[in-house]
């Protein structure tokens, strides 16, 4: 059970340049995210998508787009990168919790360290 | 305007204590409370979550309280293991815990290292 996979999981770019990070999550949940980290921010909400056809923006939207190709997948796409974006990015799919939790749980992706130069 | 607040980036005890890991926030919307744990160059993972209508939820060695007059939740360790060194997150969410509005706002973490 592979859970929340991202892809690339390294990745350096240059000021201006584009690129796609791909999400696909294999627990049939609805809603899906992305995070980004940055030291001594914590996680902030990029994106997010309730279901599969909707996407609204999160606290920090602006630089990015978001595709839900299908309930799967949800990718964030830089169109032109700015050294501002260096951070780490965290895909996340939500769906029942586990142990004694009462509601829903947000499971994150491994990461993908984007630096932009 | 930081709606979760963790206070402590840091914390330190020895192996075999109790870790308390506190957490305030602002936004009385919320409703629903999550603690995360984070190792070095991995994703968070979930530990433990309070709905907003209990004072306590517990798992294991993990125990959460949560004081909605005071707006504070914390965590417990009990006891404290070398393994549990990590940075920990508090999150909460003012969608209830599922459905379309569901999102999580996070505190800064806290580093707990836990000391042989």
């Amino acid at each position: 059970n592979a859970g929340v996979t991202q892809t690339p999981k390294f990745q350096v770019l240059k000021t201006g340049q584009s690129m796609t990070l791909q999400c696909a999550q294999d627990m049939n949940h609805n809603s899906m995210y992305w995070y980004r980290q940055d030291p001594g921010m914590g996680l902030r909400l990029i994106y997010y998508s309730a279901s599969e056809g909707t996407t609204d923006k999160g606290e920090v939207p602006n630089g990015y787009n978001v595709s839900r190709l299908n309930k799967r997948e949800f990718s964030l796409r830089l169109e032109s990168a700015a050294p501002s974006q260096t951070s780490v990015y965290f895909c996340a799919s939500s769906g029942p919790g586990t142990g004694t939790s009462s509601g829903n749980t947000i499971y994150f992706g491994e990461g993908s360290w984007l630096t932009v130069v | 305007d930081q709606q979760v607040k963790q206070n402590s980036p840091s914390l330190s005890v020895q192996e075999g204590r109790i870790s308390i890991l506190n957490c305030d926030y602002t936004n009385s919307m919320f409703d629903y409370f999550l603690w995360y744990k984070k190792y070095p160059a991995e994703g968070p993972t979930f530990l433990i979550s309070i709905s907003s209508i209990k004072d306590k939820n517990e798992d294991g060695r993990f125990t959460v309280f949560l004081n909605k007059s005071a707006k504070h939740l914390s965590l417990h360790i009990v006891p404290s293991q070398p393994g549990d060194s990590a940075v920990y997150f508090c999150a909460a969410s003012a969608g209830g815990s599922g459905g379309s509005n569901y999102k999580l706002t996070f505190g800064k973490g806290t580093l707990l290292t836990v000391n042989p």
